[in-house]
């Protein structure tokens, strides 16, 4: 069964721009959650959706969105780029829809100038 | 706010050594711990621990969860060089209101295995 997919892999972008990154969880599962990994922050969770349904939302300003289709694949967007947006960003996906473990993706290295 | 702390921060052994990693956690409506090892890429899943003081194995790595004194271990017994890596523990409540999906890590713990 093939894991997690994130497009692109690496990204390069410049303040102010936006940003759409994808994720394609495990076939059947329907839950994701997206984390920003940096390394003075550590992994934060960003938002979980379920059934087309964001259920979840970190601490994370509005200029971070996403949303999921009928398939379960998932994007999210980051508006207004800053320099502090640069971090690896990490989707995972779960079976369960009542906390199941979850399996993380390869994630994109956002890098923002 | 839920909290996780792993300790030490970083760990150097060499080979063959054995090695106990902490994790204590504060959250709300727990459910379960996880274990993660993170490499130069994404976090790869290796124990989920929802009841207290069952051992689950995989090999070499074991670990145990205390809910009484809302900790966790991960012992990794006869290292390998192939065991550096970062691993990070992860607290998950019962999923529910403003809980759906949401782990809360700790700063990981380096392991660095010298040959």
């Amino acid at each position: 069964k093939a894991g997690v997919t994130q497009t692109p892999r690496y990204l390069i972008k410049t303040r102010g721009q936006q940003v759409t990154l994808s994720c394609s969880p495990i076939s059947g599962h329907r839950s994701v959650s997206w984390y920003q990994q940096t390394p003075g922050q550590g992994l934060q969770f960003l938002f979980e959706y379920f059934s087309e349904t964001q259920r979840n939302k970190g601490n994370f300003p509005g200029r971070f969105s996403g949303r999921q289709f009928s398939n379960s694949r998932s994007e999210m967007n980051v508006s207004t780029l800053e320099l502090g947006d640069s971090a690896l960003y990490l989707c995972a996906s779960s079976l369960l829809d009542l906390a199941g473990e979850q399996y993380f993706g390869p994630g994109t290295r956002l890098t923002v100038t | 706010e839920d909290k996780v702390v792993q300790s030490p921060l970083s760990l150097v052994v060499h080979e063959g050594d054995t090695v106990t990693l902490n994790c204590s956690y504060e959250v709300t409506n727990f459910r379960s711990l996880l274990w993660y090892k993170q490499e130069k890429k994404a976090p790869t899943f290796l124990f989920m621990l929802t009841s207290s003081g069952i051992e689950k194995k995989s090999g070499r790595l074991s670990s145990i969860l205390d809910k009484k004194e809302l900790f966790s271990i991960l012992n990794i017994t006869a290292t390998q060089t192939g065991d550096s890596a970062v691993y990070l523990c992860a607290g998950l409540p019962n999923a529910g209101g403003t809980s759906y999906g949401k782990l809360t890590f700790g700063q990981g713990t380096i392991l660095t295995v010298h040959p």
